[in-house]
């Protein structure tokens, strides 16, 4: 089955960008998405890109999409103290359950 | 975004008992998914909720312990049923399909602690 890989942890200062990475296994997932865990919180739709773009733009966050290495990545600019999160990576297909990773816990240093 | 429910927020339930989790949409999605997130891990897919048939169940889940109902296009339930300590988890409904988009929605999740 499909596997989504993410490191556990990513420490940046703020104001400085955070980049989070994301593989996968699945080369027919259709759609990868993003989402943001805040503590005791539900989960956040951030963005979402699908299989046959390369990158996306929204605000602040930068998706990219490397179709051939199967990777994927969420670049947060200017990185604030409320981005403080669990960031979960995720695939499937539009009709289809998603596939997530581990999540990335995002630390903010002042 | 899609304006998803669910009843009750939390519940603490004896061993042996069986919890309903109700997910209500506020407009008519394509499909409605079930997931648990055990404590401090990631979403596993625990099954399709399809409407006017059963449930698709992913593989290590089974439809007695985890019966799903989809009477309509904005409504479903979870049952967990015959409880054991392993299931505290919360559980989340999603959807697809809210107003023509693709984007996969999640409801704010129901926590469910076993004793």
């Amino acid at each position: 089955g499909e596997d989504v890989e993410q490191s556990l942890f990513l420490s940046v200062r703020e104001g400085d960008s955070s980049v989070i990475n994301c593989t996968y296994t699945d080369s027919s997932s259709t759609y990868l998405y993003w989402y943001k865990q805040e503590p005791g919180a539900g989960l956040q739709l951030l963005t979402y890109i699908f299989s046959n773009m390369d990158m996306k733009q929204d605000q602040r966050l930068t998706v990219l999409l490397n179709k051939k290495d199967k990777h994927l990545s969420l670049r947060i600019a200017d990185t604030q103290t409320g981005d403080s999160a669990i960031y979960f990576c995720a695939c499937g297909g539009g009709a289809d359950g998603l596939t997530f990773g581990k999540g990335t816990h995002l630390i903010i240093q002042p | 975004s899609a304006v998803i429910s669910q009843k009750p927020s939390r519940d603490i339930c004896q061993r042996g008992t069986s919890l309903t989790i109700q997910c209500q949409v506020d407009s008519q999605v394509t499909m409605m998914f079930w997931y648990r997130q055990q404590p401090g891990q990631s979403l596993t897919l625990i099954a399709t909720a399809n409407q006017g048939s059963e449930a698709t169940y992913e593989s290590g889940f089974v439809i007695d312990k985890f019966p799903i109902s989809r009477p309509n296009l904005t409504f479903s339930t979870l049952t967990v049923s015959n409880m054991s300590p392993e299931d505290s988890s919360i559980y989340l409904c999603s959807v697809v399909g809210y107003r023509g988009t693709y984007e996969q929605y999640f409801g704010p999740g129901t926590r469910l602690t076993v004793t």
